[in-house]
């Protein structure tokens, strides 16, 4: 079993959708939480860096985290065709510096 | 604005030849980061220095894998002796603290 799990998709939306896309852990040590956007081949993309539970805003970007249940999501509001592209989660855990990815997930926003 | 920057941006090698991949990070970060991507699937670490110490090494790096940062700046990584399964895109990455932040990789292919 992965330390990080996340669905691949491909996930397809209107333009204009809310999109929620999620990931789940099982190792408690992760205290640190990122998502990438990555668009083919490129490297990868900061958008969002949060450590507590609950949630953190940016723009059309939310980013939520529920320490107790292992679970982590980011929420794209009004959706463009720009953000076609694969997103990533990442942890870090407080002992060491590597980010751990999940698959990662396509997303297709259709115009 | 100087992001993290990777040369080359593509190797194309015969099995059994030696290439080598050099990385500039932002200039500030003192942490430098090397990843290894397949096709379909998350970053994964291989290795990370603090300024010029290389402080962790993951398993994936086999003793045919070898990274430098010698003046804790730019960093080198040298695989020797390539096979078929390296070929993947190589990232990069610097941060001054928990985020991390990639270059655009280097894409290898081995024949």
């Amino acid at each position: 079993q992965k330390e990080v799990e996340q669905d691949p998709g491909p996930l397809s939306v209107p333009e204009g959708a809310i999109v929620s896309l999620n990931c789940t852990y099982s190792n408690s040590a992760f205290q640190y939480f990122m998502w990438y956007r990555q668009y083919s081949r490129k490297g990868p993309e900061l958008l969002m860096y949060t450590y507590s539970s609950g949630n953190k805003e940016d723009g059309r970007f939310t980013a939520q985290v529920d320490k107790s249940s292992k679970y982590i999501s980011l929420f794209i509001r009004d959706s463009q065709p720009s953000d076609s592209a694969t997103y990533l989660c990442a942890m870090v855990d407080t002992g060491r510096r590597a980010l751990t990815f999940g698959s990662g997930t396509r997303l297709q926003v259709q115009p | 604005d100087t992001g993290v920057s990777q040369n080359p941006r593509h190797k194309i090698t015969k099995r059994g030849q030696n290439v080598t991949f050099r990385c500039d990070p932002i200039s500030e970060h003192n942490r430098l980061y090397w990843y290894r991507q397949t096709l379909g699937q998350g970053p994964e670490f291989l290795t990370y220095f603090q300024n010029e110490a290389q402080l962790e090494k993951s398993r994936l790096l086999s003793d045919r894998f070898s990274a430098e940062r010698p003046k804790g700046s730019f960093s080198t990584l040298e695989i020797q002796r390539t096979e078929q399964g390296d070929s993947a895109m190589y990232l990069c990455a610097s941060s001054a603290s928990t985020e991390q932040f990639f270059g655009p990789g280097t894409r290898l292919t081995v024949l």
